[in-house]
């Protein structure tokens, strides 16, 4: 089984839709959870950082974290085509380093 | 601020060859890692160093190696490039303990072994 597990899609929606992403995991010793954005050919950018459990809101874009199931989203809010991008879930036991990221989400937003 | 500049770009070796992905940073950044990644698989980690002149082994580190002699730079060695080694390549930078953690990524160096 792996520690972070991410169903890579692709997830094709209309504009304007509310996406969900998903993520699920087994070390119950994580407790940073990140999200990072990735454009085709780019390298990956962060997007949401939460500690521990809870939600955070910023602009169209929501994390939630839920340490008793191990599962963490990220909601879009009005999707527009230059959300089109491949999505990972990342977290960490330690302070932001050691990373595990999941196999990344494609997400494509149809115009 | 160039952030984090990876070279090269794009590479095609064949199997034995070896070299070198270029990696630096003009962020002062202490940490830095070297990632790969391949299609379904998510990121995996090769390589990290906490500060000039100490590297430590991540997930993945089979056939390469690193140093890490200035702070500022990092290469990844490949020794005796084989298929399995086709990869995107990222280097990243972080400013390690006491702040969010976040991964400052290069573009990528996308190698192909033939």
């Amino acid at each position: 089984q792996k520690e972070v597990e991410q169903d890579p899609g692709p997830l094709s929606v209309p504009e304007g839709a509310i996406v969900s992403l998903n993520c699920t995991y087994s070390n119950s010793a994580f407790q940073y959870f990140m999200w990072y954005r990735q454009y085709s050919r780019k390298g990956p950018e962060l997007l949401m950082y939460t500690y521990s459990s809870g939600n955070k809101e910023d602009g169209r874009f929501t994390a939630q974290v839920d340490k008793s199931s191990k599962y963490i989203s990220l909601f879009i809010r009005d999707s527009q085509p230059s959300d089109s991008a491949t999505y990972l879930c990342a977290m960490s036991a330690e302070y932001g380093n050691k990373l595990v990221f999941g196999a990344g989400t494609i997400l494509r937003v149809k115009s | 601020n160039a952030g984090v500049t990876q070279t090269p770009k794009f590479r095609i070796l064949k199997i034995g060859q070896s070299m070198t992905l270029q990696c630096t940073q003009d962020m002062n950044h202490n940490y830095m890692y070297w990632y790969r990644q391949d299609p379904g698989m998510g990121l995996k980690l090769i390589y990290y160093s906490v500060g000039a002149g100490i590297t430590d082994k991540g997930e993945v580190p089979n056939g390469y190696n690193v140093s890490r002699s200035t702070t500022e730079d990092f290469p990844l060695r490949l020794e005796l490039a084989a298929p399995s080694q086709t990869s995107v390549y990222f280097c990243a930078s972080s400013y390690g303990q006491g702040d969010t953690g976040e991964l400052f990524f290069g573009e990528g160096s996308r190698l192909t072994v033939l």
